[in-house]
């Protein structure tokens, strides 16, 4: 059981938008601390996708955002292509746990 | 390039040790603290443990935590975690992160990853 929950798997048709969902608690997302998103391409060492709540590394399209409300945060895929089919983790640090933490995965379908 | 290349994994039984190391390159190594990340197979991503840039904090997971040592040499430009009374539950790919962010080392997020490398901790 992820401190950070997240839906097991999301999918979407070419084109199409979706978002994952990162639920915490007042120990992590909702104690301001900062969530960051990774996707991981099968077979593949994890890529960072955003940081620090909404900010995208150079390279990484701009179809790709996330946010940040209370104790919960979110990545929005749009215009989705078959190459974002991977798994997406969202990360934080956790203040009870002491420790940094990430989301149990979501699968991301490409229809 | 920046690169950071993990080895040492293998196979070993179960009360055994194993030195897992990350050699980076294309960066100023001293300038960043470093993350241990392992995952197990076909499951999500678990983080093992970090240290600063000048190893002056070192940070566990609790299901690590007497077991593992993590440390670096800034000259050599090389990152190591020493796993000792190895369990079957830490079979896994471990990935060595490199730290960034600004905002102090909780608030760190992983923007370099090496490729992982493999233990499997089996009799």
């Amino acid at each position: 059981q992820s401190v950070l929950t997240q839906p097991p798997s999301v999918s979407g048709a070419p084109g199409q938008r979706v978002t994952i969902s990162c639920t915490g608690s007042s120990s992590n997302i909702g104690a301001d601390f900062h969530v960051h998103w990774y996707q991981q391409l099968p077979g593949t060492a994890p890529k960072l996708l955003t940081y620090a709540n909404s900010n995208r590394p150079s390279g990484v399209p701009d179809r790709f955002s996330a946010s940040k409300s209370g104790s919960s945060a979110s990545l929005a895929i749009t215009g989705l292509q078959a190459e974002d089919e991977a798994d997406y983790y969202c990360q934080s640090y956790d203040s009870s746990l002491n420790t940094w933490v990430f989301g149990g995965g979501t699968k991301l379908t490409v229809l | 390039e920046v690169r950071l290349v993990e080895s040492g994994g293998g196979l070993v039984k179960p009360g055994g040790s194993l030195r897992l190391s990350c050699g980076a390159s294309g960066f100023t190594f001293s300038d960043h603290g470093m993350v241990w990340v392992r995952q197990t197979p076909g499951k999500g991503l678990e983080w093992v443990s970090s240290i600063t840039s000048r190893s002056n904090s070192k940070y566990y997971a609790d299901s690590v935590k007497g077991r593992f040592t993590i440390s670096r040499d800034n000259a050599k430009n090389s990152l190591s975690l020493q796993m000792n009374s190895l369990r079957a539950e830490d079979t896994a790919v471990y990935f060595c992160a490199r730290a960034a962010g600004s905002d102090g080392f909780y608030y760190i997020y992983m923007d370099v990853w090496g490729k992982g490398t493999t233990v499997t901790v089996s009799s």
